[in-house]
């Protein structure tokens, strides 16, 4: 079936630091999406991309879908506290078809 | 607006008993998801509608998982009868298509 590689798996950085993530796929996917759970929570979208090639940001986050098709990464800059969560990142390979979530990559933060 | 809204949050039963989640999806969505989270497996797909239709259920662990969307409106998944290892978060999502919203989920123990 289809998989998701997520990675790191976690990261502990400093506040103000700049953090990156990214997902790769083993088919040519369509949609690429990112979320964050909190504790105790349901996963929030932050980002959504349709095409390859797509930079879209939100914020202090930047993602995009890659060239290729396979592979999409997210950017955090100047990280704070609240950024603390698990990151998941989620994509379809075919209108119509369901999200496959990656693993996820759980975020802390020190101040 | 109201996002997805699941109950109960929080539910504790003992094994064989028969659990009932409930969701009502974001007025004018087409697509419901109920997916299931645990740390082992993270995310995972149950099944899911579009247009009260059930389009995919490969993700149904077995027949004691029904889910059911008599209305554009409600959702339910059913256990029967329940296990320990049943024990999970289960989110409900909706959305025009893919790019789904989560509820806060279902949070399910069974002893």
């Amino acid at each position: 079936g289809q998989q998701l590689n997520q990675s790191p798996q976690s990261m502990f950085i400093q506040e103000g630091e700049d953090v990156s993530m990214n997902c790769t796929s083993s088919s040519i996917f369509n949609t690429w999406l990112w979320y964050k759970q909190d504790p105790g929570e349901g996963p929030v979208l932050l980002i959504a991309l349709y095409k390859a090639g797509e930079l879209t940001s939100n914020g202090r986050l930047t993602a995009q879908f890659g060239i290729t098709r396979k592979d999409s990464f997210l950017n955090i800059s100047a990280s704070i506290p609240s950024d603390v969560g698990i990151y998941f990142c989620a994509g379809s390979f075919l209108a119509g078809t369901a999200l496959i979530f990656g693993k996820g990559t759980t975020l802390s933060v020190s101040s | 607006d109201a996002g997805v809204i699941q109950s109960p949050r929080h539910e504790v039963t003992e094994m064989g008993q028969e659990v009932t989640l409930r969701c009502k999806p974001i007025s004018g969505h087409n697509s419901l998801f109920w997916y299931r989270q645990t740390m082992m497996r993270g995310l995972e797909l149950l099944i899911y509608f579009n247009n009260n239709v059930p389009i995919d259920d490969s993700g149904m662990p077995e027949d004691r998982f029904s889910a059911k969307m008599p209305n554009a409106s409600f959702s339910t998944l059913k256990i029967q009868p329940s296990e320990p290892r049943d024990s999970a978060v289960y989110f409900c999502a909706s959305g025009p298509g893919n790019t789904i919203y989560f509820g806060e989920g279902s949070w399910l123990t069974v002893v």
